[in-house]
């Protein structure tokens, strides 16, 4: 059964510095890996996604992320944080042929001035 | 614009009124979800649909309804709602592909007293 965890509830990263949120993953086949992101008061959106081709994958607004097959992980990263990330993140697993979209709990992104 | 499209915003009712919330997607995307959002839950899956008449469970389906007698609607059906589903509820669709990326609603914000 394929399941998604993602590490720290809440991360906060000041202006400028690195932004990493970590998301694990446990699938019995060849996952699809997503990263979506809800703003206040909207619905998600898609930051990014891996499909079995390059493991470094860039997204929306300078985000990337890399699937390590061994560390069964696709860390999300932007190497400068901007007070326009603030926001809640989600990661989510799907698996060729099943119709089924699991997502984490979330990590709400605090920027600090 | 494509985009899916929820309704109403926000819904107050109390327990054992039957209520519907409504979604619509104008994308042609033959599979829908609908998801409800809970504070360290994520999202999870209450039932999902691949076409035209043909729906399924998700993760949390006990007390939901749903039918999808047209491409483009996918109504959530609270027969006798209960305060336990208070909850924030996405719609979301994509096409048949599970790799595809999906499309949020903006939400619904229930409250049941």
């Amino acid at each position: 059964a394929q399941s998604v965890t993602q590490l720290g509830s809440h991360v906060s990263v000041s202006e400028g510095a690195l932004v990493l949120l970590r998301c694990n993953y446990s699938s019995s086949v060849p996952p699809y890996l997503f990263w979506y992101v809800q703003y206040p008061n909207q619905g998600l959106q898609l930051l990014l996604k891996y499909t079995s081709a390059a493991t470094l994958v860039k997204g929306i607004n300078g985000f990337e992320a890399e699937f390590k097959k061994s560390e069964t992980s696709f860390h999300l990263t932007k190497p400068s944080a901007h007070m326009s990330d603030a926001a809640e993140y989600f990661c989510a697993v799907s698996e060729f042929g099943n119709e089924k979209l699991t997502f984490g709990t979330g990590t709400r992104l605090t920027i600090i001035p | 614009e494509a985009q899916v499209t929820q309704n109403p915003r926000y819904l107050i009712t109390v327990t054992g009124k039957k209520l519907t919330v409504t979604c619509s997607q104008n994308m042609n995307h033959e599979y829908m979800s609908w998801y409800r959002q809970d504070p360290g839950l994520g999202l999870r899956q209450i039932y999902y649909s691949m076409n035209v008449e043909v729906t399924d469970k998700g993760d949390v389906p006990e007390g939901y309804k749903v039918s999808r007698k047209e491409k483009r609607n996918f109504p959530l059906i609270l027969e006798s709602p209960s305060p336990n589903q208070t909850s924030l509820y996405f719609c979301a669709s994509r096409t048949e592909r599970s790799n595809e990326k999906l499309f949020f609603g903006s939400g619904t914000q229930l409250s049941v007293l």
